[in-house]
């Protein structure tokens, strides 16, 4: 059974940093790439960032560009989203999710399996 | 940017009837574009890619079509289980945008 989990959200103030995780079971967790999803409560969802397979090809929402880094350990079978300079409107529910096909050369994606998502909220 | 917009934003509809959501794309997307129900409290499952193609395990009742801007989600006959929210979403190198969602609610 495929199983994404997140972790490190929490509340921080506006300008300060946050991890999140992911961590990843129950597929071969190299073969896929893997995006972060975000939701405001009760609005609709915002692709965030994508990485491929192999790290090669990696992009960004308008949105998070510049704030925002994406990297996995696949040794580790992790996904990471360092989120700096955060502002009140980044808080949301931070979903992962996973690829439908293998070794997609970029981060065009459809999202076959996600996590339950860790709640980010940015206020002073 | 290419830009998705969903319609209606809710849609009241009782067991039995059929559901037509409508997803159009300000720019052409091909056929590379997704749906998605996502129930409270829960993560989005996806339903149907590159247009028209079910995902595994979705019921036949859900069906999907279009190309280019238009594209039409179908449920031929409501269950109970499928009031919900529903999204479309291209795929796109640039960014693999997502419609505003339609509710599917209970009349």
């Amino acid at each position: 059974e495929v199983q994404l989990v997140e972790s490190g959200g929490g509340l921080v103030q506006p300008g300060r940093s946050l991890r999140l995780s992911c961590s990843a079971s129950g597929f071969t967790f190299d073969d896929y790439a893997l995006h972060w999803v975000r939701q405001v409560p009760g609005k609709g969802l915002e692709w965030v960032a994508g990485i491929t397979w192999n790290g090669r090809s990696i992009d960004y929402a308008d949105s998070v560009r510049g704030r925002f880094l994406i990297s996995r350990d696949n040794a580790k079978n992790s996904l990471y989203l360092q989120m700096n300079s955060l502002r009140p409107d980044d808080t949301a529910l931070y979903y992962c999710a996973k690829d439908m096909i293998q070794t997609r050369l970029s981060v065009a994606a459809y999202f076959d399996q996600w996590g339950q998502g860790t709640l980010v909220t940015v206020s002073s | 940017e290419i830009v998705l917009t969903q319609s209606p934003a809710t849609l009241s509809l009782s067991p039995g009837e059929r559901a037509t959501l409508s997803c159009r794309a300000s720019q052409s997307v091909s056929r590379y574009l997704a749906w998605y129900q996502q129930k409270p409290g829960q993560a989005p499952r996806l339903l149907i890619y590159d247009a028209s193609n079910r995902a595994p395990g979705i019921p036949a009742r859900f069906s999907g079509s279009g190309s280019g801007t238009d594209f039409t989600l179908t449920i031929s006959s409501l269950e109970p289980a499928d009031f919900a929210v529903y999204y479309c979403q291209r795929r796109s190198d640039r960014s693999n945008t997502f419609g505003q969602g339609t509710k599917v609610e209970l009349k």
